[in-house]
């Protein structure tokens, strides 16, 4: 298994909801990232896990709360989003934080929506 | 810091042409590897090719290679006999080993 699932695909919520976005892989990789990419930008980093612990935190709003409860599986817990918060949502895994050689593989994003 | 600029926001090539992409980057490190993404209006980003800093020789896979000039700080994506499905946005990115910096992205549309 080479990818990166992630799910849902689309994601609609209003500004009171909660919601969770959910990223799966099972390819052994130790590090998993978060990324946010507006429409005709690159991605930006919000969080990094490396052996499930929490990395990197790029200054990111508290009502986005990543967890990592195992190797396998990455969650992103959202609450209380403004509209700008909309966005596509990339999860994606590399070997070991910090080992760049084979790159990152991405999965296809949650493009979620802040009504 | 690290910066990666791509200052072609966007290109058009006619199919079975080929066209080249550029990239350049700034950085005081010295090891360190260069990507190309692709990411299609599917959206899910894929790697395309890489390179890794301390090699001379150019990075290819099948129909796409790269053109690596290190003391210029340059890395741009060529593709050959450009087909319909590589229509995409195009990001340069570059690892030292912190985090990904991506460049601003290039759309690349293949016209029939």
């Amino acid at each position: 298994d080479t990818e990166v699932t992630q799910t849902p695909k689309h994601l609609v919520m209003g500004m009171t909801n909660k919601k969770s976005l959910k990223c799966e892989q099972h390819m052994g990789h130790r590090a998993m990232y978060w990324y946010k990419q507006k429409a005709k930008k690159p991605p930006e980093l919000m969080f990094v896990y490396s052996y499930e612990k929490l990395s990197i935190n790029e200054s990111v709003p508290s009502r986005f709360s990543p967890e990592c409860p195992n190797s396998s599986l990455l969650n992103l817990h959202l609450h209380a989003l403004q509209p700008e918060d909309s966005a596509l949502y990339l999860c994606a895994s590399s070997q070991q934080q910090g080992k760049p050689r084979y790159g990152y593989t991405f999965g296809s994003g949650t493009r979620l929506t802040v009504v | 810091a690290q910066t990666v600029t791509q200052s072609q926001p966007e290109m058009s090539v006619q199919e079975a042409e080929t066209v080249t992409l550029s990239c350049t980057y700034d950085t005081s490190e010295n090891n360190y590897y260069l990507f190309w993404y692709k990411q299609p209006p599917s959206r899910q980003m894929i790697l395309v090719i890489r390179q890794e800093a301390y090699k001379q020789q150019n990075a290819t896979e099948n129909r796409f290679s790269v053109n690596f000039q290190k003391a210029a700080k340059s890395f741009s994506l060529k593709i050959s006999d450009s087909q319909l499905g590589d229509t995409a946005m195009y990001f340069c990115a570059f690892d030292y080993g912190q985090n990904f910096v991506f460049g601003p992205g290039t759309r690349l549309s293949v016209l029939p």
